[in-house]
């Protein structure tokens, strides 16, 4: 079992804040990193695939980092908007390759 | 293409009953997850199947049997419902499993009195 933490396990927002949050992972089994945004009612919906240490991904004003080696990955949302509120959970794959263990999750409130 | 579907999207069973949960994908995905979402938990996996005709034990398996029945389909069982099974479900499906993107269903929310 991989301990996957995401930080902070809540966060409140004005419009048009920028924002972080934590994805924290096992340095020593890592394969793959998911990033979903999870709108209340509705399914995870995948934001960024990563595996590369230094990868940087980008969709529009989010944009996801990866330290492999230190074991953790960023989530940045530039301009926060109302539509941006949701929950949003990493995904850690070891080395094993066929299982991945989710954190419970980043919920962002943005207030207009 | 609906995606990966799954029903029902509600159940409440009393201790002790069974059910089958049913989930199909119509993206030629060979690999297909359940998930169980509890409170103050991240999503765990229950099993999965790599490809038609394998399936495999996840992280919280006991309780439950699953069914690659095609390529398309993949069930969860549970012969005789507890209460520690009241949960939300979901369904998953991934090209090739691995890293590639994982797909969700919209849930089952089950409640087991």
């Amino acid at each position: 079992i991989l301990n996957v933490e995401q930080s902070p396990q809540s966060l409140h927002v004005q419009e048009g804040d920028s924002t972080n949050f934590t994805c924290s992972f096992p340095s020593s089994n890592f394969y793959a990193l998911h990033w979903y945004r999870w709108e209340t009612a509705k399914s995870p919906e995948a934001l960024f695939v990563m595996t590369l240490n230094g990868d940087e991904k980008k969709k529009g004003r989010i944009s996801a980092t990866l330290n492999t080696k230190e074991g953790y990955s960023y989530l940045y949302i530039k301009g926060s908007q109302p539509e941006d509120s949701a929950t949003y959970l990493c995904a850690s794959l070891g080395l094993t390759g066929n299982q991945f263990y989710f954190g419970t999750g980043t919920s962002l409130t943005v207030i207009p | 293409n609906a995606g990966v579907t799954q029903t029902p999207k509600f159940q409440v069973l009393k201790t002790g009953q069974s059910m089958t949960l049913q989930c199909a994908q119509d993206m030629n995905h060979n690999s297909m997850y359940w998930y169980r979402q509890d409170p103050g938990m991240g999503l765990r996996l229950i099993y999965y199947s790599a490809s038609e005709g394998t399936t495999d034990k996840g992280e919280v398996p006991n309780g439950y049997n699953v069914s690659r029945l095609n390529k398309r389909e993949f069930s969860l069982r549970l012969e005789s419902a507890a209460p520690s099974q009241t949960s939300v479900y979901f369904c998953a499906s991934n090209l090739a499993g691995g890293p590639d993107t994982q797909y969700f269903g919209p849930g089952t929310r089950l409640t087991v009195l």
